[in-house]
């Protein structure tokens, strides 16, 4: 079946540096990637996403790409802060409304 | 806006008792829902959508129904729990595109 991986499942980066997180698709047909930061005993929040008309996209620290081609998008994160620390999801839908979820990140950023 | 609410927030409930968990929504008119369920330190599980009223799709078989009395209401079920049946439950509601929201979720633990 259609499946995303996502990599790495933990990453520790030091305050002020920059954490990737990798997310590969399967399905050709995805065109809608949004991603989601989840903090603890909280519900996953929106916080970018990515149609698959547009190769990037910026919101202040926080930027993704996307290339169709090799079916691989990421999410940038830059000059990271304590509050950054979550847990992270990248999605793929195909515009079915069901989405594809990743496995998940969990980012710690180190005062 | 999208705004939704679950309740309750945390629940404790032996095995082999009902359960039932109500999730409404605010926003726009026939949004789709979703159930998903999160298991402590994993991804999202799909559940149940609705695309209307009394429209429900089952994404894994299992013991747990769902139903959807009210365009902005859904509600997750089980006549009887399992102890697998603990976890984080999370509903979500997509508005007028395909951007899925997600509620604050419930905390079930089944003993």
């Amino acid at each position: 079946g259609e499946n995303v991986e996502q990599h790495p499942s933990t990453l520790s980066v030091q305050e002020g540096d920059s954490a990737v997180i990798k997310c590969t698709y399967s399905d050709s047909a995805s065109n809608y990637f949004p991603w989601y930061k989840q903090e603890l005993g909280k519900g996953p929040q929106l916080i970018i996403d990515i149609r698959s008309n547009v190769g990037e996209k910026k919101d202040q620290r926080i930027a993704v790409t996307l290339n169709k081609t090799a079916k691989h998008f990421s999410l940038h994160i830059t000059e990271t802060q304590p509050e950054d620390s979550a847990v992270y999801f990248c999605a793929a839908s195909s515009g079915t409304y069901k989405y594809i979820f990743g496995t998940g990140t969990r980012l710690k950023v180190l005062a | 806006s999208q705004t939704i609410h679950q309740w309750p927030a945390t629940l404790v409930q032996p095995v082999g008792s009902p359960l039932s968990l109500e999730c409404t929504v605010e926003g726009t008119s026939n949004p789709n829902l979703y159930w998903y369920r999160q298991a402590a330190g994993r991804g999202l599980q799909l559940l149940f959508y609705s695309v209307g009223i009394g429209q429900i799709s089952s994404e894994v078989p299992q013991n747990l129904s769902a139903s959807r009395p009210q365009d902005r209401q859904f509600i997750l079920s089980s006549k009887k729990l399992l102890l697998s049946d603990s976890g984080f439950y999370l509903c979500a509601q997509t508005g007028s595109g395909e951007t899925q929201y997600f509620g604050p979720g419930t905390r079930l633990l089944v003993l």
